[in-house]
């Protein structure tokens, strides 16, 4: 399967502030996506993403396929943006079978 | 909304029970899949069906079984659970056909499962 890092493992902000969450997969890929799972387990998904740059509200991610990677941005950082924001990648065939990283645990202190 | 419902939130059971989890979603979706979500593992794919009857095995389905009778419902059954079979289990639904359409996947709430 395709090896996904994602970094940092663990991120702890001041309300307000801003974060850069990174992607790195080890393979090309057709499908890139980010969730958000809350700290009640539910997972959300964000962004799917697989080039290019894409802004939702506070959130924005850019993919850069060709260097294998993929950023997810947080600006004016809330505490409800706290939980675990995972990446997951695959690619043609079988390009719904996603590798997902180890995440990245944001807590957000107000 | 779409909507992924899972038949439980927690569950205690002992070893060698079967075990059965549900999964049922509103949309029509083609696809539904069951992942297990362990510590610094992350997300890990057990099997998925893109259609009804249709099944295919996933990363680790060894100790797993499935059965998608109805559209709707996609089961994840533990023929004899086993304690390294403690995790969470997490549903999820799709629409496309079978194998390369994309789309973005809609989870469940998941089921904590204990095997004592």
């Amino acid at each position: 399967g395709i090896q996904v890092e994602q970094s940092p493992p663990d991120l702890i902000l001041q309300e307000g502030a801003n974060s850069t969450l990174r992607c790195n997969f080890s393979d090309s890929v057709n499908n890139l996506q980010w969730f958000h799972q809350n700290p009640w387990g539910q997972l959300i998904n964000l962004f799917y993403i697989p080039s290019g740059t894409k802004q939702n509200g506070r959130l924005s991610a850019t993919t850069v396929a060709t260097e294998r990677y993929s950023l997810l941005y947080i600006s004016s950082s809330q505490t409800t943006d706290s939980g675990v924001y995972f990446c997951a990648v695959a690619r043609f065939p079988g390009a719904n079978n996603l590798f997902f990283g180890t995440g990245t645990r944001l807590t957000v202190i107000p | 909304d779409v909507k992924v419902t899972q038949s439980s939130r927690y569950l205690v059971k002992r070893t060698g029970e079967k075990v059965f989890l549900e999964c049922v979603q509103d949309m029509d979706h083609e696809n539904m899949f069951w992942y297990r979500q362990d510590p610094g593992l992350g997300l890990r794919l057990i099997y998925f069906s893109y259609d009804v009857k249709m099944k295919e095995k996933g990363d680790i389905p060894e100790g797993y079984s499935v059965s998608r009778e109805k559209k709707e419902r996609f089961s994840l059954i533990l023929e004899s659970a086993s304690t390294n079979q403690t995790s969470m289990y997490l549903c999820a639904s799709s629409f496309g056909l079978a194998g390369d359409l994309i789309e973005t996947q809609y989870f469940g709430p998941g089921t904590r499962l204990l095997v004592l």
